[in-house]
């Protein structure tokens, strides 16, 4: 099972909007609505930011969304602040021998 | 408060073994699947294995499978992960982490416990 893809970095100016992409297979991102997403700052744990591809955990900033078109899920980022430079990674469950695959990862700066 | 307290890390010889424990509270241990996920140094997540509430579904990564055992001891909200024939490439961050109710996402992360496999 190999990782999901993503850029590995997006950049924005304080204000913008970003969006990162994350690129399955029909066995994963395509196929199911169970995408998620990840922040992790440097150090830290990861934290849950988006489940089931939209849904917003209770105490997550609005300012985060997420879509899917086909094979491909996407997190948007509004509104950009400081405080969300970060690196990203989304997850799907996957039909595969395994049960879930992460992405690459994307860096994240508010330049 | 919600929380997963990850022990056992350390340095251990390649072929060696080590056991890593994850203490949970503040939430019902038993009604929830977990999740330890690695990430080595500098890299990305990588998700490494599962186990239902009941012990009854578990998973491995193929990275994994047939030298990492998952477990769970509802009794003590605790859960592990045996790690057998260690080699380097399994040098990392481990993290233990709860499911939501369908599994289709890790809700609470612990702060992760290193592990080094290095002679």
């Amino acid at each position: 099972q190999s990782a999901l893809t993503q850029p590995a970095s997006v950049s924005g100016s304080p204000g913008q909007s970003i969006t990162i992409s994350c690129t399955g297979t029909s066995s994963d991102v395509g196929g199911y609505n169970y995408v998620s997403w990840y922040q992790q700052h440097p150090g830290k744990a990861p934290k849950l930011m988006i489940y089931d591809v939209s849904n917003r955990p209770s105490g997550v900033s609005n300012r985060f969304s997420g879509s899917k078109s086909g094979n491909t899920a996407s997190l948007t980022i509004s509104g950009l602040q400081a405080e969300d430079e970060a690196d990203y990674y989304c997850s799907s469950y996957t039909s595969s021998s395994t049960f879930y695959v992460f992405g690459t990862g994307t860096k994240v700066t508010v330049l | 408060e919600v929380q997963l307290v990850e022990s056992g890390g350390g340095l251990v010889k390649p072929g060696g073994s080590l056991r890593l424990s994850c203490a949970a509270s503040g939430f019902t241990f038993s009604s929830y699947s977990m999740n330890w996920v690695r990430q080595a140094p500098g890299k990305g997540l990588e998700w490494v294995s599962s186990i239902s509430s009941s012990s009854s579904y578990i998973y491995y990564a193929d990275s994994v499978k047939g030298r990492f055992t998952i477990s769970r001891d509802n009794a003590k909200n605790s859960l592990y992960l045996q790690m057998n024939s260690l080699r380097a490439e399994d040098t990392a961050v481990y993290y233990c982490a709860s499911s939501n109710p369908l599994d289709t996402a890790m809700v609470t992360w612990g702060q992760g416990t290193l592990v080094t496999v290095s002679s």
